[in-house]
């Protein structure tokens, strides 16, 4: 199947930093990627949709200016994080489909973002 | 308001059962459903997808259902082993091309 890849895996931070979490396709074109929030014992919340070359559209309740997404080629998102705080230590998971992929949606191993 | 809930939190069952879970949705009109198996720590990972004019599908010792009129779907592992131990997620996909996670369940298979 195909791959999607996400770095860093885990990362800790001080609070009032950014940071910054790339997804990647391996081996398709992604021509949509969703990103998603999960706390634990939690399911998955879809913040935003993006994709290539257009503007992320952020679900309800996410701030768009607090997660910036950036779907700038075919195989790379990013998700930034600005100014984290304590309450937006969550796990951070990407997905991507794409057209050579059928409808599947293939998921990263997900980013642990602990701001401390 | 729109809502996706499956079943219970935690289903426990003995080794060699068939484990059912099941999907329950409202004010949604999904194009398809999926279901995902989640380990603790890392991402989902895909399993099954039914279409909305799909009844049944199967795949090796997994079988999911699929009723719109009930907004229901059902998910079954045959045969089940301790390695299917996991968290499993159910998700539509409406027509908006947004995904929409349910609530997991955590699934023990007991030796």
């Amino acid at each position: 199947g195909a791959v999607v890849s996400q770095h860093p895996s885990w990362v800790i931070c001080k609070s009032g930093t950014s940071v910054k979490i790339e997804c990647r396709s391996l081996d398709f074109q992604a021509t949509t990627m969703f990103w998603y929030r999960q706390f634990p014992k939690q399911s998955l919340m879809l913040m935003a949709t993006s994709n290539e070359g257009s503007k992320a559209t952020y679900e309800q309740g996410v701030e768009k200016d607090k997660f910036l997404i950036n779907h700038a080629s075919l195989t790379l998102s990013t998700l930034t994080v600005t100014s984290a705080h304590p309450e937006d230590s969550s796990f951070y998971i990407c997905s991507a489909e794409g057209t050579s992929v059928g409808n599947e949606q293939f998921f990263g191993p997900g980013t642990r973002l602990t701001v401390l | 308001s729109q809502k996706i809930e499956q079943n219970s939190e935690a289903l426990n069952i003995q080794e060699g059962k068939t484990a059912t879970l099941t999907c329950n949705y409202t004010n949604y009109s999904p194009a398809y459903l999926q279901w995902y198996r989640q380990d603790p720590g890392r991402g989902p990972v895909f399993l099954l997808l039914i279409r909305e004019n799909e009844k049944e599908k199967r795949k090796e010792r997994l079988k999911v259902t699929f009723d719109t009129t009930l907004k229901q779907s059902l998910f079954h592992i045959t045969a089940s082993q301790p390695a299917d131990s996991a968290t499993y997620l159910c998700a539509l996909k409406n027509t908006g091309n947004q995904f929409y996670f349910g609530t997991g369940t955590s699934l023990t298979v007991i030796p």
